[in-house]
């Protein structure tokens, strides 16, 4: 039972290029979430998806797109990478839906230069 | 916009003291919760404490609930130099579901 896998661990990006940051879990979860967190800002949710089949803007969404390719996987998109998504992002699921404890990924640490 | 701010943003105590943090929130919630982050790694859930519920346990760990002063504590007992991280309160509002994270705590415990 590896929980929650993100990949790549690490990224480094120019700006104006593009990636996909995968996420899977294995525990099940209906709910899965994709965080941004930032020296000093906490963690700030960018997309969430409550269900398979559905997601969900979260606080900072502009610049990211998402997909719930499946129950078990959530994909984060960056279309044309800027130097202000330099971040570490978390990847969690939860099991019972948007109001539940959260299991999180080990994070990617993406550099934009 | 975060939700729940923790207090202090930053702790250093010996090891066998106790540690106490605080969160407060703005708007009512359906539940908080409380994750640790060491350093470099994922956070990992502690204890989510429902709003009618005043006070859980878990090992060394004690959270409070106050929901008329909106506010929650957590509290280590007799804390180890591996409780050395940083703690995160979590609120889920009432109305929105959407899980809003504070700044967190940093806790450094000195052997």
């Amino acid at each position: 039972n590896a929980g929650v896998t993100q990949t790549p661990k690490f990224q480094v990006l120019k700006t104006g290029q593009s990636m996909t940051l995968q996420c899977a879990q294995d525990m099940n979860h209906n709910s899965m979430y994709w965080y941004r967190q930032d020296p000093g800002m906490g963690l700030r949710l960018i997309y969430y998806s409550a269900s398979e089949g559905t997601t969900d803007k979260g606080e900072v969404p502009n610049g990211y797109n998402v997909s719930r390719l499946n129950k078990r996987e959530f994909s984060l998109r960056l279309e044309s990478a800027a130097p202000s998504q330099t971040s570490v992002y978390f990847c969690a699921s939860s099991e019972e839906g948007l109001v539940g404890e959260q299991y999180f990924g080990p994070g990617t640490r993406l550099t934009v230069t | 916009s975060q939700q729940g701010e923790e207090d202090p943003q930053a702790l250093s105590i010996q090891e066998g003291e106790n540690a106490t943090m605080n969160c407060s929130y703005k708007t009512s919630i359906n539940n908080l919760q409380w994750y640790r982050q060491n350093s470099g790694r994922g956070l990992v859930h502690l204890i989510l404490i429902r709003s009618n519920e005043r006070e859980k346990h878990s090992g060394r760990l004690r959270v409070t609930l106050d929901t008329s002063k909106k506010s929650s504590s957590l509290l280590i007992t007799a804390s180890r130099a591996a409780d050395t991280a940083s703690y995160f309160c979590a609120t889920v509002s009432g109305g929105s579901y959407i899980p809003t994270f504070g700044r967190g705590t940093s806790l450094i415990v000195h052997p």
